[in-house]
């Protein structure tokens, strides 16, 4: 079975524009969430999707916003980016039933530099 | 609202020494719980879980008990080993009236000397 791939692995941005970052879930995953890790600190969670619609969301602002599509992959889009949103940005998959959460998969990470 | 704190490290150890790393959480209803792993060049990985009180994850010759009445899942090791140095991660996930979330612990870093 295939895992969680991101895209791009890089990423540079200049502070104001707009960013969109892919993500294709580990076969038979219908949840996926994305996750913003600064350096040396643990991933803080943006948001997760579930049979395409969001269906939690973390402390961040609305301009970070995302798509679950039918096939279960995903995207990230930052707009009016900022300095500080320089970081790793994690998407893991999972299978989930009812309300619980068995575990994710985690891709390798977009590494997004902004300028 | 909900919160995981672990302890901070880096943690150093001998080989073949026991290895214990604190985790607590605070949550509304009944999260579950997970310790994700981190070795050197690679992605998080999961290491072990547990969705109810008094389970036990085990995975790898790790295992952390999920205890309610104390609000812990504490990582432990009997013997460690070199290959076992990497960064871990404690985790909850809840589901409550205001959505699904999964929060993270800062992580420990865990050395281990040959």
């Amino acid at each position: 079975e295939t895992g969680v791939t991101q895209s791009p692995t890089h990423l540079i941005k200049t502070r104001g524009q707009q960013v969109t970052l892919r993500c294709s879930s580990q076969s038979g995953h219908n949840t996926v969430s994305w996750y913003q890790q600064a350096l040396g600190q643990g991933p803080q969670f943006i948001f997760q999707y579930y049979r395409e619609e969001e269906n939690g969301r973390g402390n961040f602002p609305p301009r970070f916003s995302g798509l679950q599509f039918p096939n279960y992959s995903s995207e990230l889009n930052v707009n009016a980016l900022e300095l500080d949103d320089s970081a790793l940005y994690l998407c893991a998959s999972s299978l989930a039933r009812d309300r619980s959460n068995y575990g994710y998969t985690f891709g390798s990470g977009t590494r997004l530099t902004v300028v | 609202g909900n919160s995981v704190t672990q302890m901070e490290g880096p943690v150093t150890l001998s080989e073949e020494a026991f290895l214990t790393i604190n985790c607590t959480y605070t949550a509304t209803g009944y999260p579950s719980l997970f310790w994700y792993v981190q070795y050197p060049g690679e992605g998080l990985q999961l290491l072990l879980k547990a969705t109810k009180a008094d389970d036990k994850g085990s995975n790898k010759g790790f295992e952390a008990t999920y205890r309610k009445e104390t609000t812990s899942f504490h990582l432990e090791k009997g013997s460690v080993q070199v290959s076992d140095s990497a960064v871990y991660f404690c985790a909850l996930s809840s589901h409550d009236t205001g959505g699904f979330k999964t929060i993270f612990g800062a992580g420990t870093r865990l050395f281990v000397k040959a």
